[in-house]
């Protein structure tokens, strides 16, 4: 079946360091991958996705590149912001897989301290 | 344009009874999913439906949990004879396609606590 590993939290950084969340994924058939991000007390909100391999997905300075060879998708920023601290969640979908919904990492709390 | 809204946001039910979870689509949506999230647990699929359909309940417990998306109103997934491991938040999700590339809209969720 389709799974997908995400480095556990929290994670604690300061403001305008360089952000890494790993994700790794397992699929049976070819996925569209995605970052969706949670703050609290909301629901997710797609934060970028990537479709085929070698993709970059983009948006608000993040970004994750998808990579067939090592089944990765990592998340990275440059310069973190406090308003960056949240959940953030790796995900799939792999119509090949039967499954319409999607499958998704057991997220990563990110906490930026000032 | 109205995003996905999930009501209540809050449901407390005692051991035994039952609950009911209401999710609007954003408009022009044909597409439903429910998620749900348990304490140290991502977030599971449950069941995606369309407008009368269920199409995929791979995701469903086999047993006291149904969803339904009629014609009209919003979808509803009910749970009879709630347990305390009935416990948390559930999320519908909703998209225009049934395309795997594309993105799928949350609602705030519902937390449900079963005392």
């Amino acid at each position: 079946g389709n799974s997908v590993t995400q480095m556990e939290g929290p994670v604690t950084l300061s403001e305008e360091a360089f952000l890494t969340i790993n994700c790794t994924y397992t699929a049976t058939g070819y996925p569209s991958l995605f970052w969706y991000v949670q703050y609290p007390g909301e629901g997710l909100q797609l934060l970028l996705k990537a479709t085929k391999a070698d993709d970059k997905g983009s948006n608000k300075g993040f970004e994750a590149t998808y990579r067939k060879e090592t089944t990765s998708f990592h998340l990275e920023k440059g310069s973190v912001q406090v308003s960056d601290s949240a959940v953030y969640f790796c995900a799939l979908i792999d119509s090949g897989g039967g499954a319409d919904g999607l499958t998704f990492g057991k997220g990563t709390h990110l906490i930026i301290q000032p | 344009n109205a995003g996905v809204m999930q009501n209540p946001r809050h449901l407390v039910r005692r051991r035994g009874q039952e609950a009911r979870l209401r999710c609007s689509p954003m408009k022009g949506h044909s597409h439903v999913y429910w998620y749900r999230q348990l304490p140290e647990e991502g977030l599971k699929f449950m069941v995606y439906l369309q407008k009368e359909n269920i199409i995929d309940e791979s995701g469903m417990p086999k047993e006291r949990f149904s969803a339904e998306f009629p014609k009209e109103g919003p979808s509803i997934l009910r749970i009879q004879q709630v347990v305390r491991g009935d416990s948390a938040a559930y999320f519908c999700a909703s998209s225009p396609f049934r395309r795997e590339d594309y993105e799928q809209y949350f609602g705030p969720g519902t937390r449900l606590t079963v005392t």
